[in-house]
C-alpha cells in the first residue's frame, strides 16, 4: 500500500462548481497534512496545511481531516479556470522528517 | 513569506559531466533542507535529507556518490550531480524548513536538468 494515495483523476468540473479532492495515508501516526498546488513545469506552492481533526477554511478553500479514518480532503468552492492544476496531498509523519507526497489529482475547470 | 530561491533555472548539459545545483533560503535560516526529483507525470520523490554541518541522509535507492549534497551554512545547500547521464535528466527540487517549530516546508522554484 501507497503511503499517500489519491486518485489521479484528471477531475473535471466547471467554473463555479466545487471541486472535491481526496487523499488517505498509510502510516496512522502521521501528523501534519499538507495540499499544495502545482502548475505545469513548476514547482509545489502550498494552499493549506492542517494539523487536527476537522474542517480548516481559508478563502475558497477548505481542508477537512480525519485521523481516524486516516483521510484529508480539500474542496475549492468557486472553481477558477486558473485553478486547473495538478494538486498534490502531503504528509510529514514525525516532526522535522520530509513530507511525503501522493501522486497528485489533476484537476480541470472548464469556462 | 519565506523565500527559497534555485540555481540554475534549467541546465542542459553533456553525459559525463557533473552539474551543481544551488539552493538558497533568502528569507529566513534553513536547518534542514530536502531534495526532491520529479519526473514527467509523476510525483516528487525525496532524494536526500540535509541538515545544516552534518551529513545528508539519503533514501533508499540514491547513490551517496552520484548526488553529492553539501549544506554548508544556514542558508545554502548544493546537490552536485556527478558524471551525469541521460537517465538523470529531470525536474529536481530543493525545500527548505526553518527553526520555528512549524512542519511547513517552503519550495524552490526547481532546476529542469537535460542529460544529452
Amino acid at each position: 500500500q501507497k503511503e499517500v494515495e489519491q486518485n489521479s483523476g484528471p477531475l473535471s468540473v466547471p467554473e463555479g462548481a466545487i471541486a472535491s479532492l481526496n487523499c488517505t495515508y498509510s502510516d496512522r501516526v502521521s501528523q501534519s497534512f499538507f495540499w499544495y498546488r502545482q502548475y505545469s513545469g513548476k514547482s509545489p506552492e502550498l494552499i493549506m496545511s492542517i494539523y487536527s481533526n476537522g474542517d480548516k477554511e481559508d478563502g475558497r478553500f477548505t481542508a477537512q481531516l480525519n485521523k481516524a479514518s486516516q483521510y484529508v480532503s480539500l474542496l475549492i468552492r468557486d472553481s477558477q479556470p486558473s485553478d486547473s492544476a495538478t494538486y498534490l496531498c502531503a504528509v510529514i509523519r514525525r516532526a522535522g522528517t520530509a513530507l511525503i507526497f501522493g501522486k497528485g489529482t489533476t484537476l480541470s475547470v472548464s469556462s | 513569506g519565506a523565500v527559497v530561491s534555485q540555481h540554475p533555472s534549467r541546465v542542459i548539459c553533456k553525459s559525463g559531466t557533473s552539474v551543481k545545483i544551488e539552493c538558497r533560503s533568502l528569507d529566513f535560516q534553513a536547518t534542514t533542507m530536502f531534495w526532491y526529483r520529479q519526473f514527467p507525470k509523476q510525483s516528487l520523490m525525496l532524494m536526500a535529507t540535509s541538515n545544516e554541518g552534518s551529513k545528508a541522509t539519503y533514501e533508499q535507492g540514491v547513490e551517496k556518490d552520484k548526488f553529492l549534497i553539501n549544506h554548508a551554512s544556514l542558508t545554502l545547500s548544493t546537490l552536485t550531480v556527478t558524471s551525469a547521464h541521460p537517465e538523470d535528466s529531470s525536474f529536481y527540487i530543493c525545500s527548505a524548513r526553518g527553526d520555528s517549530g512549524t512542519n511547513t516546508q517552503y519550495f524552490g522554484p526547481g532546476t529542469r536538468l537535460t542529460v544529452l
